[in-house]
């Protein structure tokens, strides 16, 4: 089965420090993995996705995610936390149509 | 523009009434998908959909109905006979496609409220 696990429900950085959103996979193989943002009452947004070659992948908004097979992690980053990150993010794997499974979220409180 | 829309925003249902919650897509997807979500629980399935006049339940379908007469449309039934159906109501698309590249594209949610 596949699951996806987000460490830490509740991540909380101050304005201008790193920002490291956690998330493993469980699968033999590697599927697509993805990062999405969602605002309050708003749907969600996609952040940036892994398919093939490039294990660090560059999203919009100032974010990457790198993919490391060894660790079966795809963590989000961006270097310097801005007021408007505030959000919560969710990480996804595909293994294909009906085959979506999103991690249980991260909320990111940034801190002027 | 190309995109996924949802209405209303915000509803509000009395016990024991039905309630439909539209979604449309003019990206050409085949796949649909309806999703809820709660505090703290991620987004979990209600039903999704691969081509037109077909669709599936997921892990939350009781209590709600859908239909799929046309490819850009996915309306989500609420009934009365969902418990709980206070929360927010995400529509989502995607090609369809067998293989891991499907990607999932999200509308802007509907919140639901039960007085």
């Amino acid at each position: 089965a596949q699951s996806v696990t987000q460490l830490g429900s509740h991540v909380s950085v101050s304005e201008g420090a790193l920002v490291l959103l956690r998330c493993n996979y469980s699968s033999s193989v590697p599927p697509y993995l993805f990062w999405y943002v969602q605002y309050p009452n708003q749907g969600l947004q996609l952040l940036l996705k892994y398919t093939t070659g490039a294990t660090l992948v560059k999203g919009i908004n100032g974010f990457e995610a790198e993919f490391k097979k060894s660790e079966t992690s795809f963590h989000l980053t961006k270097p310097s936390a801005h007021m408007s990150d505030a959000a919560e993010y969710f990480c996804a794997v595909s293994r294909g149509f009906n085959k979506f499974y999103f991690g249980s979220g991260t909320k990111l409180n940034v801190k002027p | 523009d190309g995109g996924i829309t949802q209405s209303p925003k915000y509803l509000f249902r009395k016990e024991g009434q039905n309630v439909t919650l539209s979604c449309e897509q003019n990206l050409n997807h085949d796949a649909m998908y309806w999703y809820r979500q709660d505090p703290g629980q991620g987004l979990r399935l209600i039903y999704y959909s691969q081509i037109v006049n077909d669709f599936q339940k997921g892990d939350i379908a009781e209590g709600y109905s859908v239909s799929r007469e046309k490819k850009e449309s996915f309306p989500l039934t609420v009934t009365s006979a969902q418990k709980n159906p206070t929360a927010f109501y995400l529509c989502a698309s995607s090609i369809g496609l067998a293989d891991s590249t499907d990607t999932q594209y999200f509308g802007p949610g509907t919140r639901l409220t039960v007085l």
